[in-house]
């Protein structure tokens, strides 16, 4: 596999569910983001890791809860989740958090029922 | 407050024939401004990146634009494919913020044949 991976790429869950996102990246990148992206608006930045730490949290609601084991792998977990959190999330990679291009993975789709 | 408008909303164009999509932005200072294409139900893919003292960069038959004095950039496509059906998203890259990007809500472009 080549690129950044996401799985699922679909999924629904009820709201009492807990669901996890998962993100792999093959590209020896070091950081690692979170984006959410709702029908005609603009990507919305979540979550930022940096060599596994993290470094950014844009006041994302605490249902969402990231986890970097290693700089390769990525993880959202979801619980009690509305459905306005319905969206496709993007997971992204970049060599550090210099002016570097961000590589996206395809996204999984989210329903919230 | 930094943000990307981008015009038109969505577009709809015969196979062959060429195209603009705009995009104007009020980040200042900013690093770099990217185009990136977006097939349904996938992730950005990266067109071009250009530097704030670049005028133009070209990707096979996309053409990106830039004027840095009136903050307005243009994808030009040339010769439209079936293929090209997607979302163009503008993304600007802030001076003071290496990785916080600022997106634009993308032009749904519609090749027919």
């Amino acid at each position: 596999e080549t690129g950044v991976t996401q799985t699922p790429r679909h999924l629904v869950m009820g709201m009492t569910n807990k669901k996890s996102l998962k993100c792999e990246q093959h590209l020896g990148h070091n950081a690692m983001y979170w984006y959410k992206q709702s029908a005609k608006k603009p990507l919305e930045l979540m979550f930022v890791y940096n060599f596994k730490e993290q470094t950014e949290n844009n006041s994302v609601p605490s249902r969402f809860s990231p986890e970097c084991p290693n700089s390769s792998h990525l993880f959202l977990h979801l619980h009690t989740l509305q459905p306005e959190d319905s969206a496709l999330y993007l997971c992204a990679s970049s060599p550090d958090l210099g002016y570097n291009e961000q590589f996206f993975g395809p996204g999984t789709r989210l329903t919230v029922l | 407050k930094n943000q990307v408008e981008q015009s038109p909303q969505s577009l709809i164009i015969l196979e062959g024939k060429n195209c603009t999509l705009q995009c104007n932005y009020t980040v200042s200072p900013f690093s770099n401004l990217r185009w990136y294409k977006q097939d349904t139900g996938r992730g950005p893919v990266s067109l071009t990146i250009m530097t704030f003292s670049e005028n133009t960069k070209s990707n096979g038959r996309y053409t990106a634009t830039l004027d840095a004095d009136t903050k307005q950039s243009s994808l030009h496509i040339t010769a439209s494919q079936l293929s090209d059906s997607a979302s163009y998203i503008c993304v600007v890259n802030p001076m003071d913020s290496s990785y916080k990007l600022i997106f634009g809500s993308g032009t749904r472009l519609l090749v027919r044949p």
